[in-house]
């Protein structure tokens, strides 16, 4: 079975722009989240979907969104990037029932320089 | 305020030797506590403890939960120039949302030289 797939791998913008990262979930799975791990950092939580809502939301600015879709695979979208935008965009998926099996499974993530 | 502290940050051993990597926290809510090692890209998933002294066991990996002390140590015996990576703590729990997130440590590099 495939894991969790993310496009693209890399992406360079210039600031101000805005992006669009993508994130199909292991079969099966109904639950997305997107974390941003900066480097020499652990990845930290932005969002939280599960049948296509939003369930969580971590201390990020309003610049930042996310969308999950009926075939459970979910967006993030950053508006007016910054520098400190750059980071590796990781998506987890998980069953999220009961903890015992609330393993969150990730992608490869998404490389994102802003210039 | 959540928080995962992990040590040491960063850790130069040989191969064969035994690791103990440490990771502490404070968080309300706690439902689980899991380990993760990133080598690349993808964190790939390696334990989850739940529960306080049980040790879980994978090969020449093992790890266990002491809720009382808020601590979780992951042991590598024997290690190989293949266990290079960082090594990442993370906490389930339920901080203001309505299903859990995960709130990572810093990550602990391992470096094995032949």
């Amino acid at each position: 079975d495939a894991g969790v797939t993310q496009s693209p791998t890399h992406l360079i913008k210039t600031r101000g722009q805005h992006v669009t990262l993508r994130c199909s979930p292991i079969s099966g799975h109904k639950s997305v989240s997107w974390y941003q791990q900066v480097l020499g950092q652990g990845p930290q939580f932005i969002f939280q979907y599960y049948e296509k809502e939003e369930r969580g939301r971590g201390n990020f600015p309003d610049r930042f969104s996310a969308r999950q879709f009926p075939n459970y695979s979910s967006e993030l979208n950053v508006n007016a990037l910054l520098l400190g935008d750059s980071a590796l965009y990781l998506c987890a998926s998980s069953l999220l029932q009961a903890v015992a099996k609330n393993i969150q499974y990730f992608g490869a993530g998404t490389r994102l320089s802003v210039l | 305020e959540d928080k995962v502290v992990q040590s040491p940050l960063s850790l130069v051993v040989h191969e064969g030797d035994t690791v103990t990597l440490n990771c502490s926290y404070e968080v309300t809510n706690f439902r689980s506590l899991l380990w993760y090692k990133q080598e690349k890209k993808a964190p790939t998933f390696l334990f989850m403890l739940t529960s306080s002294g049980i040790e879980k066991k994978s090969g020449r990996l093992s790890s266990i939960l002491d809720k009382k002390e808020l601590f979780s140590i992951l042991n590598i015996t024997a290690t190989q120039t293949g266990d290079s990576a960082v090594y990442l703590c993370a906490v389930d729990w339920l901080g203001g949302t309505s299903y859990g997130k995960l709130t990572f440590g810093q990550g602990t590099i391992l470096t094995v030289h032949p």
